[in-house]
């Protein structure tokens, strides 16, 4: 049972142009949401995160949108670039002491 | 501040064989996990800490004991390998903020 789903194992986009990558939950007692990059044969790195008081977060290039009723939320990267080619994990939680569940992850491809 | 570190960086090991993946974090948090990554599976919990000398089980801990006798520290042992652990192991930890830091992964091969 995959309670954080991300259902876009990859994405395309031109460079310049904004990337929108999708999260969907299925447990609403999550509290906290993440967003991580990865590089192959690296760690994950986090982006940026959210919690359910809030429905927007933006950090520089990256808005992270929540929308409960939906159990939905979006990563927005703004204007894509090159080194933003990676894979992307959505991840949640339903409170600071209880486990963090990741989504299975999507390659997102910045395209010149 | 080295943030997270993982020792080892690679390991083979035989089936049956132990061994302790060490996570080491340097920023006082009291949150840390150990996840395994495999091709198409994304990242799963094996056990995670909320604090000093406290441990519980994430998603898939069979086969897998931690502990966290230190706060910096949290240790990952696999007592009787088995193939099926090959895997890429990665640590993290989370602080007060919301933001988790992750540590490079630790590439083990268990043949």
């Amino acid at each position: 049972d995959q309670q954080v789903k991300q259902n876009s194992p990859s994405l395309s986009v031109q460079e310049g142009r904004i990337s929108i990558l999708n999260c969907d939950y299925t447990n609403s007692m999550f509290d906290y949401f993440l967003w991580y990059k990865k590089y192959p044969a690296e760690g994950p790195t986090f982006l940026i995160s959210i919690s359910s008081i809030k429905d927007k977060n933006e950090d520089g290039r990256f808005t992270v949108f929540l929308n409960k009723s939906a159990k939905h939320l979006s990563l927005h990267i703004v204007p894509s670039q090159p080194g933003d080619s990676a894979v992307y994990f959505c991840a949640a939680s339903a409170s600071r002491d209880d486990k963090i569940i990741f989504g299975k992850g999507t390659r997102l491809h910045i395209l010149p | 501040n080295a943030g997270v570190t993982q020792t080892p960086k690679f390991r083979v090991l035989k089936t049956g064989q132990s061994m302790t993946l060490l996570c080491a974090q340097d920023m006082n948090h009291e949150y840390m996990y150990w996840y395994r990554q495999d091709p198409g599976m994304g990242l799963r919990l094996i056990h995670y800490s909320v604090g000093e000398g406290t441990t519980a089980k994430g998603e898939v801990p069979d086969g897998y004991n931690v502990s966290r006798l230190k706060k910096q520290n949290f240790l990952l042992g696999l007592e009787s390998a088995a193939p099926s652990q090959t895997s890429v192991y990665f640590c993290a930890s989370w602080g007060l903020d919301l933001e988790q830091y992750f540590g490079p992964g630790t590439r083990l091969t268990v043949t």
